[in-house]
């Protein structure tokens, strides 16, 4: 049974930082690429980013670009989200899940609970 | 404002078929790719619900179906139960980035 468990979030000052991690187990983690997918209170849902299988392709909705850096951990199983310079409109659940592709540019067939980031003075 | 557009809410009685519309643009939709549903039962994650515009993935009923034409995609639900009342989203790609619509809410009568 594919699992993803999202930890890492919690309370923080805007401007300050904050890494998030996603723990992946039942299938061959380095076989997908992977996303982080966010949903602001009362919001829909916004992708946040994606890396491919092997690192090599990255992408990044343009709010969080130049602040927010999507890696991976294939040894690990992990994949995380290290976010700078938080902004009170990064508030939000933020969600790990699986693509159906290596290359990341299917379907979302997995996903966490989510883990919840708040940002506020 | 969401790239995709979808009607904010839809309602329907038990045991009637409604749809759910997904608007795109020729960056999107109309430049070929493919479009997913996810269904959002109320405190749950997303989950899954059509792929690759038509294909329901193993667990999802008949009941449910998807279809592409042009700059549009549909989700159709036959046969309206109560535990369909949820959120629903469509997603699509666009200029690198993966889009979803602004989500429809389904409520059963």
């Amino acid at each position: 049974e594919v699992q993803l468990v999202e930890s890492g979030g919690g309370s923080v000052q805007p401007g300050r930082s904050l890494r998030l991690s996603c723990a992946a187990s039942g299938f061959t983690f380095d076989d997908y690429a992977m996303h982080w997918v966010r949903q602001a209170p009362g919001k829909g849902l916004e992708w946040v980013s994606g890396i491919s299988w092997d690192s090599g392709s990255i992408g990044y909705v343009d709010s969080v670009k130049g602040r927010f850096t999507i890696s991976r951990d294939n040894a690990k199983n992990s994949l995380y989200l290290q976010m700078n310079s938080l902004r009170t409109e990064d508030t939000a659940l933020y969600y790990c899940a699986k693509d159906a592709t290596p290359g990341g540019l299917g379907e979302l067939s997995n996903w966490g609970q989510g883990n919840q980031v708040t940002v506020s003075s | 404002q969401s790239v995709l557009t979808q009607p904010p809410s839809v309602s329907g009685a038990p045991g009637q078929r409604v749809t759910i519309s997904c608007t795109g643009s020729s960056s999107n939709i109309g430049a070929g790719y493919d479009v997913h549903w996810y269904q959002q039962l109320p405190g749950t994650a997303p989950k899954l619900l059509i792929y690759g515009n038509s294909n329901r993935p193993s667990g999802v009923p008949d009941r449910f179906s998807g279809s592409k034409s042009g700059t549009s995609a549909s989700l159709a639900i036959t046969g309206l139960q109560a535990e369909d009342e949820a959120d629903y989203y469509c997603q699509s790609y666009d200029s690198s980035s993966w889009v979803f619509g602004g989500g429809t809410k389904l409520t059963v009568l």
